[in-house]
């Protein structure tokens, strides 16, 4: 099976401007969580999708939303970059077969956002 | 929001030697307890997922226990080698019954030759 996969990899952006971000996941999973990565904070829980409605939401501000599609892709979006929005995104599939937290989550390659 | 703490934050090893490290998560309403391994430009690789107390797993090398009373996972390597060098994250579902998970800052290991 293909894994997951995200895009864009790499990314560029100014402040204020707005980006999207995308990830398909594993063939058949139909949850798909978000994270971002800093140095300074580790990984942290964005948001998680299941069967296109979101379960669960991480502390983040408004600015950050997703969306799940009826074939279980996911799309992150963030509006009104700010410097500190500057981190590497990754998105996990998972299959949920026993639920609860208690399925294997599998990560993509990740998008590595800068923000300028 | 999950309070998941990993200790220590980063450790130098012998080549040979055999390390362990520590999560701590809440014992209370407890799900499941994750352990990935990061390598640096890889993306996260998951090792054990555990759920029941005193679950012991083990692949190949690197062992993990859970102690869902008190709150703790350890995780072992034994016989470290250059490979083994990365992250290593552990972290609890945030609950309600959603896959999204919170990490622990991570241990990171570095086996020197």
């Amino acid at each position: 099976k293909a894994g997951v996969t995200q895009t864009p990899r790499y990314l560029i952006k100014t402040r204020g401007q707005q980006v999207t971000l995308s990830c398909s996941p594993i063939s058949g999973h139909r949850s798909v969580s978000w994270y971002q990565q800093t140095p300074g904070q580790g990984l942290q829980f964005l948001f998680e999708y299941f069967s296109e409605t979101q379960r669960n939401k991480g502390n983040f501000p408004g600015r950050f939303s997703g969306r799940q599609f009826s074939n279980s892709r996911s799309e992150m979006n963030v509006s009104t970059l700010e410097l500190g929005d500057s981190a590497l995104y990754l998105c996990a599939s998972s299959p949920t077969q026993q639920g609860g937290g208690r399925d294997t989550q599998y990560f993509g390659p990740g998008t590595r956002l800068t923000v300028l | 929001i999950l309070n998941v703490e990993q200790s220590p934050q980063s450790l130098h090893v012998q080549e040979g030697d055999s390390t362990n490290f520590t999560c701590s998560f809440p014992s209370s309403n407890f799900y499941a307890l994750h352990w990935y391994r990061w390598e640096t430009a890889k993306s996260p690789e998951a090792l054990f997922v555990m759920t029941l107390n005193g679950d012991e797993k083990k692949k190949g090398r690197i062992s993990a226990t859970l102690n869902t009373k008190e709150g703790y996972s350890y995780l072992y390597i034994k016989g470290s080698q250059p490979e083994d060098s990365a992250t290593y994250l552990c972290a609890a579902p945030e609950g309600g019954g959603a896959d999204g998970l919170t990490f622990g800052k991570g241990t990171h290991l570095i086996i020197q030759p």
